[in-house]
């Protein structure tokens, strides 16, 4: 398994609608999951940290299934701005676990596309 | 603040030049990296920095140096450049307090785009 693997898509979704998208890790000693969303040719940016608990940020929901080693993002009443790359984000675990400088693995991103 | 900032924004340089991308940030980060993105590829990790004076290898380091004489800045150095490094460089900083154990977010520069001819 890769080490963050996503789905490249493109998601095509009308506006409106609810999508939502999966990430799979293949370290189990990971500690820190994020998403960021990546506008064309621009920078990354963080869109939300994903704890065990799971959390919502307005329209977005992140979950973690740590038994299956997967992250999910789930954005409702989908709005053409949200139209991006989302990168699945995980930490490396184990030798530069947790605050470990190299520790982030970037996944390549699933690509949405909201349609009016 | 202005954040992390890059210079250039876009650069062509031919086999064998030599060149500095620049970064800055003014947010009192420790941490500081160097990406690349090729297209449709996730970003790899070039060379890292904990805090002034240390700097460590990433993932793909090979023909690149870096320097963190200051907290703010974080130079990325090519010295012989080759076609292979045409790509898109992201500086990036984060903040992790001493001892920490999470990985923090980190804020990414606008990037610079590289082509090597």
């Amino acid at each position: 398994r890769k080490e963050v693997e996503q789905d490249p898509g493109p998601f095509n979704v009308p506006e409106g609608a609810t999508v939502a998208f999966n990430c799979t890790y293949s370290n189990s000693a990971s500690q820190s999951f994020f998403w960021y969303r990546q506008d064309c040719r621009k920078e990354p940016k963080l869109l939300m940290s994903v704890y065990s608990s799971g959390n919502e940020d307005g329209r977005f929901t992140a979950q973690l299934n740590r038994a299956s080693q997967y992250i999910s993002l789930l954005i409702r009443d989908s709005k053409l701005s949200d139209s991006a790359t989302y990168l699945c984000v995980v930490n490396k675990g184990g030798k530069g676990s947790g605050g470990g400088a190299d520790g982030l693995t970037f996944g390549k991103g699933t690509h949405l596309i909201i349609q009016p | 603040n202005a954040g992390v900032t890059q210079t250039p924004k876009f650069r062509i340089l031919k086999i064998g030049q030599s060149m500095t991308l620049q970064c800055t940030q003014d947010m009192n980060h420790n941490y500081m990296y160097w990406y690349r993105q090729d297209p449709g590829m996730g970003l790899k990790l070039i060379y890292y920095s904990v805090g002034a004076g240390i700097t460590d290898k990433g993932e793909v380091p090979n023909g690149y140096n870096v320097s963190r004489s200051t907290t703010e800045d974080f130079p990325l150095r090519l010295e012989l450049a080759a076609p292979s490094q045409t790509s898109v460089y992201f500086c990036a900083s984060s903040y992790t307090a001493s001892g920490g154990t999470r990985q923090e977010t980190q804020y990414f520069g606008p990037g610079t785009r590289l082509l090597v001819l």
